[in-house]
């Protein structure tokens, strides 16, 4: 089945650092998604991608569908200490597909 | 309310009994997923209602897990004859247009 890689599974980082995370896969996609997930809640969508190179920004946040169809990124800038939980890519073929998780990376931001 | 609302939000049970979990979706929404998550894991994809069709059962880990969509709207996991292995959040999500949204999840604990 389709898989996507979201490595490493954890990041530390000092508050106010800037951190980047992929994901990628070997398969073409039509969305990207990128989720948060808080201790104790259900993931929360934070961005959506749907075309090849789009560039989405959402606060501090930023996103980008790849070129290739093959890969996403999110960028956080100037972290804070709310920022942790753990982040996780989606994609599908389709609106009426279904939603393949990465396995989520782990993030810690030190005060 | 608005959001996916899943209910209860802890059971606790003795092993090998049966239990019930309830996920009411967004109003319009096609899609429906069960997810299972382990402390600080990714999220177990367990089935995926959309619309009429057959739903994707590939990855319920065994048959003392089912679940049903009535009416194109609420679901219902059912879990028989619990085993402690089976303790952990699940997680439902309802999708329109390739978005999925989630609830807050039941946490699991069979003792």
């Amino acid at each position: 089945g389709q898989q996507l890689n979201q490595s490493p599974q954890s990041m530390f980082i000092q508050e106010g650092e800037d951190v980047s995370m992929n994901c990628t896969s070997s398969s073409i996609f039509n969305t990207w998604l990128w989720y948060k997930q808080d201790p104790g809640e259900g993931p929360v969508l934070l961005i959506a991608l749907y075309k090849a190179g789009e560039l989405t920004s959402n606060g501090r946040l930023t996103a980008q569908f790849g070129i290739t169809r093959k890969d996403s990124f999110l960028n956080i800038s100037a972290s804070i200490p709310s920022d942790v939980g753990i982040y996780f890519c989606a994609t599908n073929t389709g609106a009426n597909s279904k939603l393949t998780f990465g396995k989520g990376i782990t993030l810690s931001v030190r005060p | 309310g608005a959001g996916v609302s899943q209910s209860p939000s802890n059971k606790v049970t003795e092993k090998g009994k049966d239990v019930e979990l309830r996920c009411d979706p967004i109003s319009g929404h096609t899609a429906l997923y069960w997810y299972r998550q382990s402390l600080g894991q990714g999220l177990e994809f367990l089935i995926y209602f959309q619309g009429n069709s057959a739903p994707d059962k590939s990855g319920l880990p065994s048959d003392r897990f089912s679940a049903e969509r009535t009416g194109g709207s609420v679901s219902t996991l059912t879990i028989q004859r619990t085993q402690q292995e089976d303790s952990a959040v699940y997680l439902c999500a309802s999708s329109l247009e390739g978005k999925a949204f989630f609830g807050q999840g039941t946490r699991l604990t069979v003792v």
